[in-house]
């Protein structure tokens, strides 16, 4: 079965302070991976992803995530974080079988909250 | 860059009536497009995928006959929520698929909150 893990609810980080959220996945075949943004309300915003070939990522506003695939894993990094950084984050990976017709699958979100 | 355009933001019916949700890119075309829904402090669960011209596919325990799903052209999805019931009450979110770039991209609306009352 294939899934994506976001093992924190919520991650507190003081402003300034380095910033992790965390995904593994398990899924067949190369996947393709994404972290998204979510404000209240809204639908999704799109941070950055991972295809192929560098295994580190750099994304919108600071963000960056590595790639590690013997740990299977997608961690999603910021060096020093913001307020406005406190928004829900989403792991999703699209699994690269022809069968899967291009679908997500998100992990279940994690609340990232930055205090000044 | 790209956009998709989802409307009505939030809409309130009566149970019983019919809800039609409209998913429209804006400036590229998509050939597939997904619709999710989404409960207060969860994840998106996909509720079908529908190509353009052809009939929706539908996710497992996703009723395809309370949630009619079109795509009649390139740029327009809509879901409709037949005979909603308080239950369908969600956040319902579509999503595009998108290749600009040459990349495997993903571009959503912003989300219609429905409300059955």
């Amino acid at each position: 079965a294939q899934s994506v893990a976001q093992p924190e609810d919520q991650v507190n980080v003081a402003e300034g302070n380095p910033l992790t959220v965390k995904c593994t996945y398990s899924v067949s075949g190369n996947p393709y991976l994404f972290w998204y943004v979510q404000y209240p309300n809204r639908g999704l915003q799109f941070l950055l992803k991972y295809i192929t070939g560098d295994n580190l990522v750099k994304g919108s506003y600071g963000f960056e995530a590595e790639f590690n695939k013997s740990q299977t894993s997608f961690h999603l990094k910021k060096p020093s974080a913001l307020v406005s950084d406190s928004v829900l984050y989403f792991c999703a990976v699209r699994p690269s079988t022809p069968d899967s017709w291009g679908k997500l699958q998100f992990g279940a979100g994690t609340q990232v909250v930055v205090t000044p | 860059g790209a956009v998709v355009s989802q409307h009505p933001s939030r809409v309130i019916c009566k149970s019983g009536t019919s809800v039609k949700i409209e998913c429209r890119s804006l400036d590229f075309q998509a050939t597939t497009m997904f619709w999710y829904r989404q409960f207060p402090k969860q994840s998106l669960m996909l509720m079908a995928t529908s190509n353009e011209g052809s009939k929706a596919t539908y996710e497992q325990g996703v009723e395809k006959d309370k949630f009619l799903i079109n795509h009649a052209s390139l740029t327009l999805s809509t879901l409709t929520v037949t005979s909603a019931h308080p239950e369908d009450s969600s956040f319902y979110i579509c999503s595009a698929s998108n290749r600009q770039g040459g990349g495997y991209g993903y571009t959503f609306g912003s989300g219609t909150r429905l409300t059955v009352v």
